[in-house]
């Protein structure tokens, strides 16, 4: 079946403005989590969701970013006056349930976002 | 909080070559342990898991034991190939939620 997607696959803009980028999750699968990955860098946690309630936003690095997923299902990921620190491969990943640690993540290809 | 740490890198073997990529953690209580991997041009990949201690996860020829004593799961093959040729990532879950902690990733080239 289709995986996690995510679109745009490059998004470049300038300083100040605002993106916004969106991820389709495996149908089915309640959870859903953004991450950042800089370069040379693993993966950090941005947010987590399940179903359409945002269970963990600890991961977001300032009032900036900002999460939804009104149906519970697709997701957007909003930033709000651009920085170039901001410049990373922004990855989506979805799973069946979220519970405890054991529930496997698939990741979508990413979004790599440049501001310049 | 909790933390994964890998190794430095990057790793260049010959063909056929054992494989080993070291891989520590911190962590409160028992958290799953993943290898994850990222081939050139692809999205990260599970590799392989294991849950609890003294569980080995396999795919692929490839393994690791989670080692709750020395809070370790090192990756580990017998016989590389070229298609290996990838970055390998550690990572963690606590018990209490699903958010992956990630190690920084080590790139591994095999060549013929």
């Amino acid at each position: 079946g289709a995986g996690v997607s995510q679109t745009p696959s490059n998004k470049v803009t300038e300083k100040g403005k605002y993106v916004e980028l969106r991820c389709d999750p495996i149908s089915g699968h309640t959870a859903l989590y953004w991450y950042r990955q800089s370069l040379g860098q693993g993966p950090e946690f941005l947010i987590y969701f399940q179903g359409t309630g945002a269970a963990d936003d600890s991961g977001l690095p300032n009032d900036r970013f900002f999460a939804v997923r009104p149906e519970g299902s697709v997701s957007t990921l909003k930033i709000q006056r651009t920085e170039r620190g901001d410049s990373a491969v922004y990855l989506c990943a979805s799973s069946l349930s979220g519970g405890g640690g054991t529930d496997t993540q698939y990741f979508g290809p990413g979004t790599r976002l440049t501001v310049l | 909080g909790n933390s994964v740490t890998q190794m430095e890198g990057p790793v260049t073997l010959s063909e056929e070559a054992f494989l080993t990529i070291n891989c520590t953690y911190t962590a409160t209580g028992y958290p799953s342990l993943f290898w994850y991997v990222q081939y050139p041009g692809e999205g990260l990949q599970l590799l392989l898991k294991a849950t609890k201690a003294d569980d080995k996860g396999s795919n692929k020829g490839f393994e690791a034991t989670y080692r709750k004593e020395t809070t370790s799961f090192h990756l580990e093959k017998g016989s590389v190939q070229v298609s290996d040729s990838a970055v390998y990532f550690c990572a963690l879950t606590p018990r209490a939620n699903s958010k992956l902690t990630f190690g920084k990733g080590i790139t591994l080239s095999v060549r013929p």
